[in-house]
């Protein structure tokens, strides 16, 4: 049972354009979600998050949005740049008093055409 | 930032014989740290919870006798692939939250190959 799915297991974007990743889910019950961006061979780099509170939430050139309604979530890079070129994967937990353990979708290939 | 290492970042053994790898918090203290294994093309799965000082929670459909986790300090985590087999090759990520913090990130290291002839 897949919890959390990203449907696109891969997107190519042309540098200096928006890449957009989605993120669904189906457990109502999570109430943080992260992105993560991972290179072949290491772990994953934690990149931005949203508690379950907001809708939005931006750093620098990322903005991730949830949509909580449509259980939706979404990774907006403006502009893009060849860097950020990797697999990246959406994560959800739910609160258990420190216990939390996250829930990865399959990712998403981004390719950053130059 | 929150740094977190793994040792080693490649391993090669033989069939049957067991395998240590090491995870560290090196700027931070981390009561509990994570254990996923990652086969190729594939998402992260989480192999079980390691908390300091306490035995760990694993996953559904994870050997808690071939796969050993010890949490022994606030900064170290270990995981033991006992009697190995080539069906155990994979890529073995652990992660660290950060003591005390009010969110659920989560720091990962870098990794580790394990290949089982």
């Amino acid at each position: 049972d897949q919890q959390v799915k990203q449907n696109s297991p891969s997107l190519s974007v042309q540098e200096g354009r928006i890449s957009i990743l989605n993120c669904d889910y189906t457990n109502s019950m999570f109430d943080y979600f992260l992105w993560y961006k991972k290179y072949p061979a290491e772990g994953p780099t934690f990149l931005i998050s949203i508690s379950s509170i907001k809708d939005k939430n931006e750093d620098g050139r990322f903005t991730v949005f949830l949509n909580k309604s449509a259980k939706h979530l979404s990774l907006h890079i403006v502009p893009s740049q060849p860097g950020d070129s990797a697999v990246y994967f959406c994560a959800a937990s739910v609160y258990n008093f420190g216990n939390e353990k996250l829930t990865f979708g399959t990712g998403t290939r981004l390719t950053i055409i130059p | 930032g929150a740094v977190v290492s793994q040792h080693p970042s490649w391993v090669i053994c033989k069939s049957g014989t067991s395998v240590k790898i090491e995870c560290r918090s090196l700027d931070f203290q981390a009561t509990t740290m994570f254990w996923y294994r990652q086969f190729p093309k594939q998402s992260l799965m989480l192999m079980a919870t390691s908390n300091e000082g306490s035995k760990a929670t694993y996953e559904q459909g994870v050997e808690k006798d071939k796969f050993l986790i010890n949490h022994a300090s606030l900064t170290l985590s270990t995981l033991t692939v006992t009697s190995a087999h080539p069906e155990d090759s994979s890529f073995y990520i652990c992660s660290a939250k950060v003591l005390l913090a009010v969110t659920d990130t989560q720091y990962f290291g870098p990794g580790t190959r394990l290949t089982v002839l």
